[in-house]
């Protein structure tokens, strides 16, 4: 069964620091992996997704990489803003579209 | 991209009533949606595989009875919680791949909280 796990839980940093959020998952048998952004009481936000066959994806400050052997997957967020405080979620695509989700890491950038 | 629209965004009921939430593809056909489910402060689990012009495809531990799903059209799949109770109140939300493909990217609705009183 498809364990997804990310760490920290929740991250507290001054602006314009550069920061790392980690994602791991058990099973290397994935079609894919998505990072989304979740703000209180909203939907989600799809910021990155990396095909299995890929090792990163880039989109401006948000960069995503995938180790599919170590079932590892790390977001980098360059320069970071108050406008980034949100929860952001790590997804894996296993099988037929279903997305398993890990926990989220509750992200602050204070002014 | 793709836009997946959800109402209500949010609802309170009594208990013993029934509710019912609304996912439609505005600019697309979604043969397949998902119905995830969030409690707060976890993460999202996924309910069911809404199938168009067939019945829906229930996760384990998820009751089909109680969590009516119908995906009567290309464009709408619709979630039916029956005699609603405190313990389902949750925050629901859907999903769709553009083309039905298993390694596409998701496009998901605003979520529609649930307060059960």
């Amino acid at each position: 069964k498809q364990e997804v796990t990310q760490i920290p839980a929740a991250l507290s940093v001054p602006e314009g620091e550069n920061l790392v959020l980690n994602c791991s998952f058990t099973d290397s048998a994935i079609y894919n992996l998505q990072w989304f952004r979740q703000d209180p009481g909203k939907g989600l936000t799809s910021l990155l997704l990396i095909q299995s066959s890929q090792r990163e994806q880039t989109s401006g400050r948000l960069n995503a990489s995938l180790d599919k052997s170590s079932g590892r997957s790390t977001l980098y967020i360059a320069a970071s803003q108050p406008g980034d405080s949100a929860t952001y979620l790590c997804a894996v695509n296993g099988q037929g579209g279903k997305l398993i989700f890990g926990q989220g890491t509750e992200l602050s950038v204070k002014p | 991209g793709a836009v997946v629209s959800q109402h209500p965004s949010w609802v309170i009921c009594k208990s013993g009533t029934s509710v019912k939430i609304e996912c439609r593809s505005l600019d697309f056909q979604a043969t397949t949606m998902f119905w995830y489910r969030q409690f707060p402060k976890q993460s999202l689990m996924l309910m069911a595989t809404s199938n168009e012009g067939s019945k829906a495809t229930y996760e384990q531990g998820v009751e089909k009875d109680k969590f009516l799903i119908n995906h009567a059209s290309l464009t709408l799949s619709t979630l039916t919680v029956t005699s609603a109770h405190p313990e389902d109140s949750s925050f629901y939300i859907c999903s769709a791949p553009l083309t039905g493909g298993s390694n596409e990217k998701l496009f998901f609705g605003s979520g529609t909280q649930l307060s059960v009183l």
